[in-house]
């Protein structure tokens, strides 16, 4: 079964500071993906960006960095200088298998980023 | 523009009524989800399909039912043996092994 533990259910950082969002994520596939998702107050998910597990590779876009960690099953998202816009529920999923053979994603319960001005 | 659609945004229910969410994607996707979010909680999985004609029960299929007889709509039908139906829906679609993207969620409440 895959399992994706977000350990903090909310954080609060005063604009400018880095924050840095824990995922970690259980599965017995060889390969599969790794998914982050913002989910502002409108509602709608909004697609971060996808990792597969060959690449470890860390990756930035602007403010945003992933650092993906085989070793330790996790897949951790940092914000730089952040802003009041990036308040918004986090999620991070993880991509595979399902017993049924079908390929399903497995979120996280979210974690609530509050940036204060 | 492409996208997915979903109505209506705010629905109210009585109780021992059905009622039908609609999404409706132009992307050209294969697959659709469905999800339901409760407060505090993260998406869980109700019912998703591969292709038309086809779907499979996902985590939480109990009380609820869909039909894919096109590409592009995968309605999602929430029942009166739904006991618990108050909750934030959204549908979702991909391409095999992709990212998935989201429509903008019905909230539904019952009454």
């Amino acid at each position: 079964a895959q399992k994706v533990t977000q350990a903090q259910t909310e954080i609060s950082v005063v604009e400018k500071e880095d924050v840095t969002l824990d995922c970690v994520y259980e599965t017995r596939d060889t390969t599969y993906y790794l998914f982050w998702y913002k989910q502002p107050p409108s509602g709608e998910l909004v697609f971060l960006i996808r990792r597969n597990s060959f690449d470890e590779q860390n990756e930035i876009s602007g403010r945003y960095s992933w650092n993906f960690q085989k070793s330790t099953s996790s897949f951790n998202f940092t914000i730089t200088a952040s802003q009041v816009v990036d308040s918004a529920v986090y999620f991070c999923a993880l991509g595979g298998y399902s017993g049924a053979g079908s390929y399903q994603l497995t979120f996280g319960k979210g974690t609530k980023l509050s940036v204060i001005p | 523009d492409g996208g997915i659609t979903q109505s209506p945004k705010y629905l109210f229910r009585k109780e021992g009524q059905n009622v039908t969410l609609s999404c409706e994607q132009n992307l050209n996707h294969d697959a659709m989800y469905w999800y339901r979010q409760d407060p505090g909680q993260g998406l869980r999985l109700i019912y998703y399909s591969q292709i038309v004609n086809d779907f499979q029960k996902g985590d939480i299929a109990e009380g609820y039912s869909v039909s894919r007889e096109k590409k592009e709509s995968f309605p999602l039908t929430v029942t009166s043996a739904q006991k618990n139906p108050t909750a934030f829906y959204l549908c979702a679609s991909s391409i095999r092994l992709n990212e998935q993207f989201f429509g903008p969620g019905t909230r539904l409440t019952v009454l």
